[in-house]
């Protein structure tokens, strides 16, 4: 069975800091996508990754791919209030269309 | 945009009780998706489907069945609920690409007493 593990599970933090957060597996996957979820929503795609060592920034968000496509970090640069929520990261295996998701990190940014 | 429904927010039902959670597409999707959310443990696959009348286990098939007997709608079914099937439900769908994202619907929370 394949595994994500998400860390931290929780973080708390001042608005104006940065933060990461990291998703890790043993096996390899075709794509990984993170997600934010807000309470009483569905999850919501923020990006997917593809390629070893890809990065995609989406505004002040940094996603990056491991080289092996095993691992993945965002990173959140001056975060705001409005980022709080849950983020999830999820990956889809190279023989098909499962998708797996970590247990994801909730994010709580302090005005 | 791509919606996906389901049909009820909340629900609550008895232990023994066969339920039915309903999930409907919009968009001509292939794959469809049913997970629970558990605090802590993040979404768990229960079953998938990538075709009409087509189904595969997820992780955490025991205790439930799914139908899709037509493109747009894919059912979870309780055959008879238990008090560790209290969950949040969460259906998604997504084109049959290999980095498709999946939409998901707003969830139904189930209680069962």
């Amino acid at each position: 069975t394949q595994l994500l593990e998400q860390s931290p599970q929780f973080l708390s933090i001042q608005e104006g800091e940065n933060l990461t957060v990291y998703c890790n597996s043993s096996s390899v996957f075709s794509s990984l996508q993170w997600y934010r979820q807000e309470p009483g929503e569905g999850p919501v795609l923020l990006v997917t990754v593809v390629t070893g060592g890809e990065v995609k920034k989406l505004k002040r968000l940094t996603f990056q791919f491991g080289d092996a496509r095993k691992d993945s970090s965002l990173h959140i640069t001056a975060a705001q209030p409005g980022d709080t929520g849950l983020y999830l990261c999820a990956g889809r295996g190279t023989g098909g269309f499962k998708t797996i998701f970590g247990a994801g990190t909730r994010l709580f940014v302090k005005a | 945009d791509v919606k996906v429904t389901q049909s009820s927010r909340y629900l609550v039902k008895r232990t023994g009780e066969k339920v039915f959670l309903e999930c409907v597409q919009d968009m001509d999707h292939e794959n469809m998706f049913w997970y629970r959310q558990d605090p802590g443990l993040g979404l768990r696959l229960i079953y998938f489907s990538y075709d009409v009348k087509m189904k595969e286990k997820g992780d955490i098939p025991e205790g439930y069945s799914v139908s899709r007997e037509k493109k747009e709608r894919f059912s979870l079914i309780l055959e008879s609920a238990s008090t560790n099937q209290t969950s949040m439900y969460l259906c998604a769908s997504s084109l049959a690409r290999y980095n498709s994202p999946l939409h998901f619907g707003n969830g139904t929370r189930l209680t069962v007493t």
